[in-house]
């Protein structure tokens, strides 16, 4: 069971626009605490999407953006391209006691009609 | 450039041990806190653990403390998970991943491919 919530899947033709959203509570991004973004292809790394909330590090393309608001947060996609099917998960930070716990959401599969 | 290359997976019996090994290259692995991420098959992304830059702290998830330690050599750019009492529910691919900012929230910025755990009799 995942602290943060996504929707399994989602879906959308080539050039449409797609939007990922991520659940989280108090102890989480409703703390305060930043969201990032993974897309993740099976069998290769992980890759940064989005940290920070909205920052894209350098070489992800702009099609890609990321808000955040009370206990959720969102990744958008526009433009969708075939090369954007692909696994994505949400990560922040949840408070415990005994120290840090990075917690990521259940994961959304994009796929491109 | 950055890479972040584990080795160590293979298959193993219930309550064995195992030692994975993450060799760092392309970044000054000294300065950088470091984790592992693991994903069971069909399931998400799991945190697994994390150690400082400087190995003074270390901090698990529920599920894999008092049975996992994670360590690091900064004069080898490695970084280790020793995984003891190994059960069926810990069969995953495990990842190293490098952390960006240190000390706080996250993200991982650069991630390995992966070494495959089977914990199976």
């Amino acid at each position: 069971q995942s602290v943060l919530t996504q929707p399994p899947s989602v879906s959308g033709a080539p050039g449409q626009r797609v939007t990922i959203s991520c659940t989280g509570s108090s102890s989480n991004i409703g703390a305060g605490y930043d969201v990032h973004w993974y897309q993740h292809l099976p069998g290769t790394a992980p890759k940064l999407l989005i940290y920070g909330n909205i920052n894209r590090p350098s070489g992800v393309p702009d099609r890609f953006s990321g808000s955040k608001s009370g206990t959720s947060a969102s990744l958008a996609i526009t433009g969708l391209q075939a090369e954007d099917e692909a696994d994505y998960y949400c990560q922040s930070y949840d408070y415990r006691v005994s120290g840090p716990n990075y917690v990521f959401g259940s994961g959304t599969k994009v796929t491109v009609l | 450039q950055v890479q972040l290359v584990e080795s160590g997976g293979g298959v193993v019996q219930p309550g064995r041990s195992l030692r994975l090994s993450c060799a760092a290259s392309g970044f000054t692995f000294r300065n950088n806190d470091m984790h592992w991420v693991r994903q069971a098959p069909g399931k998400g992304l799991e945190w697994v653990a994390v150690i400082w830059y400087d190995g003074s702290n270390k901090y698990y998830a529920d599920s894999v403390k008092g049975r996992f330690t994670i360590s690091r050599d900064n004069s080898k750019n490695t970084l280790y998970l020793q995984m003891n009492s190994l059960r069926a529910e810990d069969t995953a691919v495990y990842y190293c991943a490098r952390d960006k900012m240190g000390g706080g929230t996250g993200p991982f910025d650069y991630w390995g491919q992966g070494t495959l755990v089977t914990v199976s009799s």
